[in-house]
């Protein structure tokens, strides 16, 4: 099956500084989203992106299919982007997502 | 709608009871999803729906463990004879279905067993 691995597994951050997380899978990717989970558990979708490059506000998105990777960019991070990024993939079937161990971000003031 | 939510938020039992969760899904939302998340770990999937059919279960799945979603609404997921490898958070989410589309996920019920 689909094979999804997060580097850095941790990084931490002054408040303002910018950051590159990626996500390496093992297959072609179908369905491919990121996620932020806040410190109480709840999975906040960031991106859906299969392919190409998405921005929102702070943060960014890029996915090379043909590669195998994909990229979350945030910019001038805040205390407030703290908290666990995960990428996931969509099995073969479309059946369920695939999660990455995730990276920890840790922004201080 | 307000998006995916689940009950209990928390659920503290014995080792040996019976727990069940709820799920409510996003209301036009066709498929359903269990997901369970260890510390330190990513989501991994437990079991799919499409309307109020079962199609797929992982192995994670025990036979102790039971999912239902009567009239392709809500879900239940049950855990029978609870162990206290069973302690984690249990995640749902919907999709519409229309192909590859975007989860959503509620705020999870977390369980300890003692």
């Amino acid at each position: 099956g689909i094979q999804v691995e997060q580097s850095p597994p941790d990084l931490i951050l002054q408040e303002g500084a910018n950051s590159t997380l990626r996500c390496n899978f093992s297959d072609s990717v179908n369905n491919l989203q990121w996620f932020h989970q806040n410190p109480w558990g709840q999975l906040i979708n960031l991106f859906y992106i299969p392919s190409g490059t998405k921005q929102n506000g702070r943060l960014s998105a890029t996915t090379v299919a043909t590669e195998r990777y994909s990229l979350l960019y945030i910019s001038s991070s805040q205390t407030t982007d703290s908290g666990v990024y995960f990428c996931a993939s969509e099995n073969q079937a479309g059946t369920a997502l695939i999660f990455g161990k995730g990276t920890t971000l840790s922004v201080s003031s | 709608d307000t998006g995916v939510s689940q009950n209990p938020r928390h659920k503290i039992t014995k080792r040996g009871q019976n727990v069940t969760f709820r799920c409510d899904p996003i209301s036009e939302h066709n498929r359903l999803y269990w997901y369970r998340q260890t510390l330190g770990q990513g989501p991994e999937f437990l079991t799919y729906f499409q309307n109020e059919a079962q199609l797929e279960k992982s192995r994670l799945l025990s036979d102790r463990f039971s999912a239902e979603r009567p009239k392709g609404s809500f879900s239940t997921l049950e855990i029978q004879r609870t162990e206290q490898g069973d302690s984690a958070m249990y995640l749902c989410a919907s999709s519409l279905g229309a192909g590859s589309d975007t989860q959503y996920f509620g705020p999870g019920t977390r369980l300890t067993v003692l």
